[in-house]
């Protein structure tokens, strides 16, 4: 069974870091670009970033480029998010989630979500 | 960036009844369109990829159809467990975007 635990959110001030971590099971992950996806308050769903399989092709949505750094640590099944200089409009719940792959860019699995609150 | 745009936002069906759910591109996406369904407090669910390819799991009396810049999610026969909020998304251009969702209640 294909499971995504995503943890590190919390209550964090604005200008502040904080790093989110995925962690997968149930599937080959080494093999399986990822995604991160954002969701503001009773917003709609945001994409914010994307690594391939082996972690050299990275992309990032306007918003937070230059302030979040998505990485992979194949051997320990893990997907992260560091994510700097953080302000209120960074304020959702992230879910990590596993690409379609082969230039199929949806999300077949998503984890649960952690909430970031960026408030002073 | 691909702007999509969902329509209606707010769908009042009663179960039983055909839900049909709109989602447009600002420009052309081909087939590289998805739909995810999401109830309050739970992460999204892939419902259609490829424009009309069901994913796994995913019950018959939803599908999609539609290419270039104009898609369809039908929901041919609501039951209780579809009342939710649908998102579309292409994933033919980076940055992926999202529509705003369509909400869909029981009338």
């Amino acid at each position: 069974e294909v499971q995504l635990v995503e943890s590190g959110g919390g209550l964090v001030q604005p200008g502040g870091s904080l790093r989110l971590s995925c962690a997968a099971s149930g599937f080959t992950f080494s093999s399986y670009e990822m995604n991160w996806v954002r969701q503001a308050p009773g917003k709609g769903l945001e994409w914010v970033s994307y690594i391939s399989s082996s972690g050299s092709t990275i992309y990032y949505a306007d918003s937070v480029k230059g302030r979040f750094t998505i990485s992979r640590d194949n051997a320990k099944n893990s997907l992260y998010l560091q994510m700097n200089s953080l302000r209120a409009e960074d304020t959702a719940v992230y879910y990590c989630a596993r690409d379609g792959g082969w230039a199929a860019h949806f999300a077949d699995y998503w984890g649960q979500g952690t909430l970031v609150t960026v408030s002073s | 960036e691909i702007v999509m745009t969902q329509s209606p936002a707010t769908l009042s069906v009663s179960p039983g009844e055909r839900a049909t759910l709109s989602c447009r591109a600002s420009q052309s996406v081909s087939s590289n369109l998805a739909w995810y369904q999401q109830k309050p407090g739970q992460a999204p669910r892939l419902l259609i990829y490829g424009a009309s390819t069901r994913a796994t799991g995913i019950p018959a009396r939803f599908s999609g159809s539609g290419s270039g810049t104009e898609f369809t999610l039908t929901i041919s026969s609501l039951q209780s467990e579809d009342f939710a909020v649908y998102y579309c998304q292409q994933y033919n251009n980076w940055p992926l975007t999202f529509g705003q969702g369509t909400k869909v209640e029981i009338k």
